[in-house]
């Protein structure tokens, strides 16, 4: 079985920019979640989409949005970027996204904002 | 606010030892928690859990310790090995709260 897989795998983009992250969740998979991982902050909780629904929202400004779409791939888009942006984006999915569920990531997209 | 702390950014250990990571939570909601592995240029992968009906979890050479009075959870690896060098990430997670809260994470360097 396929794992989660994100891409791209890098991205370099200057302040003003937008971007979009891809994330393809392991199959039959329906829930998927996004976290920011940044040195010194640990992972940080950005979204979670459960059948193209926005379920959970972590404490992120409204530029960070996202989607997902019907065969459960999900994308993240970060508008107007900032320096302070530049981190690894990491997706990860489960089957129902419960809260005893473990979570199965992908390697990640790595961000840098010029 | 940090609702789990890992307040060991790193650790280093001898081969052969045991490897202690502690994780601190505040959030008396919480009751499942995770400790997953992460490797560099890649993601986290999970590790081991417990749910706050226990106090111990074993699997194979990891053991995970919970105190729920202390709030305090801890993962001992023995003996370490080479190959456990990584960050150790603790997360945890409450019901109603169906996200996973993380910890900034503890890098274990085992010295061969």
């Amino acid at each position: 079985k396929a794992g989660v897989t994100q891409t791209p795998r890098y991205l370099i983009k200057t302040r003003g920019q937008q971007v979009t992250l891809s994330c393809s969740p392991i199959s039959g998979h329906r829930s998927v979640s996004w976290y920011q991982q940044t040195p010194g902050q640990g992972l940080q909780f950005l979204f979670e989409y459960f059948s193209e629904t926005q379920r959970n929202k972590g404490n992120f400004p409204g530029r960070f949005s996202g989607r997902q779409f019907s065969n459960s791939r999900s994308e993240m888009n970060v508008s107007t970027l900032e320096l302070g942006d530049s981190a690894l984006y990491l997706c990860a999915s489960s089957h129902q996204g419960a809260s005893n569920e473990k979570l199965f990531f992908g390697s990640g997209t790595q961000l840098s904002v010029l | 606010d940090q609702q789990v702390k890992q307040n060991s950014p790193s650790l280093s250990v001898q081969e052969g030892r045991i490897s202690i990571l502690n994780c601190d939570y505040t959030n008396s909601m919480f009751d499942y928690f995770l400790w997953y592995k992460k490797y560099p240029a890649e993601g986290p992968t999970f590790l081991i859990s417990i749910s706050s009906i226990k106090d111990k979890n074993e699997d194979g050479r990891f053991t995970v310790f919970l105190n729920k009075s202390a709030k305090h959870l801890s993962l001992h690896i023995v003996p370490s090995q080479p190959g456990d060098s990584a960050v150790y990430f603790c997360a945890a997670s409450g019901f109603g709260n169906e996200k996973l809260t993380f910890g900034t994470g503890t890098r274990l360097t085992i010295i061969p």
